[in-house]
């Protein structure tokens, strides 16, 4: 079974740095792509990026292109989003998700992790 | 960037009735189209990928067509536990994916 399981929520203050994680387990790692979508409170989904773990080519969103860095280490299977500077607006969920025949949907998506940024 | 016209942004329907959801891609994308379902405070499902391929599992109820810039999601026969929000979804090599903007589905 197919299974993507996100670290858990954080509480961050503005300027601060943060990573959070998305595991995979029950596939072959580094044959799919992993991308990140965020839900700002009460509004939308928001495509952010992709990650293909087997090369780490990397996709971005021209929206979050330079605001968030996308990573993996598949040596533990584990994708990764990254602030280094988060702000207020960062408060969100987001959600890792697998893609499915290409890397063009999401079939298979992790939990979510709550970032909440306030001073 | 390609931009997403999803539609309606919400949508009151009863039981047993055809629901239909349309999206419209600014330019040409194919059949790269795919639909999901978001329940509250949950992770968003696949449904349809593609423009019309039905997801494992998911019941035939729910069906997708179109393509190029015009797209169509169908709920043949509502259900209670169908009540949810669906996104369109593109994805394009250039700019990457692009969601719509959601449709709130309710029953009446």
């Amino acid at each position: 079974e197919v299974q993507l399981v996100q670290s858990g929520a954080e509480v961050k203050k503005p300027g601060e740095s943060l990573k959070i994680s998305c595991k995979g387990s029950g596939y072959s790692f580094t044959s799919y792509w992993i991308g990140w979508v965020r839900q700002m409170p009460g509004k939308g989904l928001e495509w952010m990026g992709i990650i293909y773990p087997g090369d780490s080519d990397t996709r971005y969103s021209p929206s979050f292109q330079g605001q968030v860095t996308i990573s993996a280490d598949k040596s533990i299977s584990t994708a990764y989003l990254q602030w280094s500077s988060l702000k207020a607006s960062d408060t969100a969920m987001y959600y890792c998700a697998r893609n499915g025949n290409w890397l063009g949907y999401f079939q298979h998506w992790g939990q979510g992790t709550l970032v909440t940024v306030s001073s | 960037d390609i931009q997403m016209t999803q539609s309606p942004s919400s949508l009151s329907a009863s039981v047993g009735d055809r629901v239909t959801i349309t999206c419209q891609a600014s330019q040409d994308i194919s059949n790269y189209l795919n639909w999901y379902q978001q329940k509250p405070g949950k992770a968003p499902k696949l449904l349809i990928y593609d423009a019309s391929n039905l997801e494992t599992g998911v019941p035939s109820r729910f069906s997708g067509s179109g393509s190029g810039t015009d797209f169509t999601f169908t709920i043949s026969s509502l259900q209670p536990e169908d009540i949810a929000t669906y996104y369109c979804q593109q994805y394009d090599n250039l700019h990457g994916g692009t969601f719509g903007q959601g449709t709130k589905l309710e029953i009446k």
